[in-house]
């Protein structure tokens, strides 16, 4: 047990929709990341937040948001869903966001399904 | 920009066979680089990192040793178990720019048979 929460761990939904994942980092940690693992791009870095403020931008679409809270949980919202966007999406945690250790720990991750 | 290589897989082993995953990368400055196991239906753990060339990592029977003149980062087992099957994921954390987030490699999936 990594000690990052991620909800729902299953989500089936249909194309046009909206839908918020959320990620509880490991306790302490004040970086959050959030990926997308798809068959066809691998793991693909969508955004970092640190303390709640956004650090770093990857792959993220425009229809895709995301925040940290006061109390460091993160949440992903999709909206606009269309077919590709049926993924794994990954949070992971750790304690700085400079990375100085360089270790992330990965929840279990959100399976959404978009038909 | 940063990027990470790695070998198509599946890799498919017998137990107790000596297995080579390549990685290589490519990066500004000096990165740190690390290996990933995934296991099924789990998320990502670290298993073992190096942050300057030369330097061997290991953990579990497997190490990789960063090799800066080859910009490679191999990962080795002498002896895989069926407990070793997963998809493994080499990363690189480029120190030069702002950004702290790894970079992944598209993952190799091994797969040992008793």
């Amino acid at each position: 047990d990594s000690g990052v929460t991620q909800t729902p761990k299953h989500l089936i939904t249909a194309t046009g929709q909206r839908v918020t994942l959320r990620c509880s980092p490991r306790s302490g940690d004040l970086s959050v990341y959030w990926y997308q693992q798809s068959l066809d791009q691998g793991l693909q870095f969508l955004i970092q937040y640190y303390n709640g403020e956004e650090r770093a931008k990857g792959n993220i679409l425009e229809r895709f948001s995301a925040q940290q809270f006061p109390d460091l949980h993160s949440e992903l919202n999709l909206s606009s869903l269309e077919l590709g966007d049926s993924a794994l999406y990954f949070c992971a945690s750790s304690l700085t966001g400079t990375g100085l250790t360089g270790e992330l720990f990965f929840g279990e991750g959100s399976r959404l399904t978009v038909l | 920009g940063n990027s990470v290589t790695q070998m198509e897989g599946p890799v498919t082993l017998s137990e107790e066979a000596f297995l080579t995953i390549n990685c290589t990368y490519t990066a500004t400055g000096y990165p740190s680089l690390f290996w990933y196991v995934q296991y099924p239906g789990e998320g990502l753990q670290l298993l073992l990192k190096a942050t300057k060339a030369d330097d061997k990592g290991s953990n579990k029977g497997f190490e990789a040793t960063y090799r800066k003149e080859t910009t490679s980062f191999h990962l080795e087992k002498g002896s895989v178990q069926v407990s070793d099957s997963a998809v493994y994921f080499c990363a690189l954390r480029a120190m030069d720019t702002g950004r702290r987030a790894l970079t992944f490699g598209s993952g190799t999936r091994l797969q040992v048979q008793p």
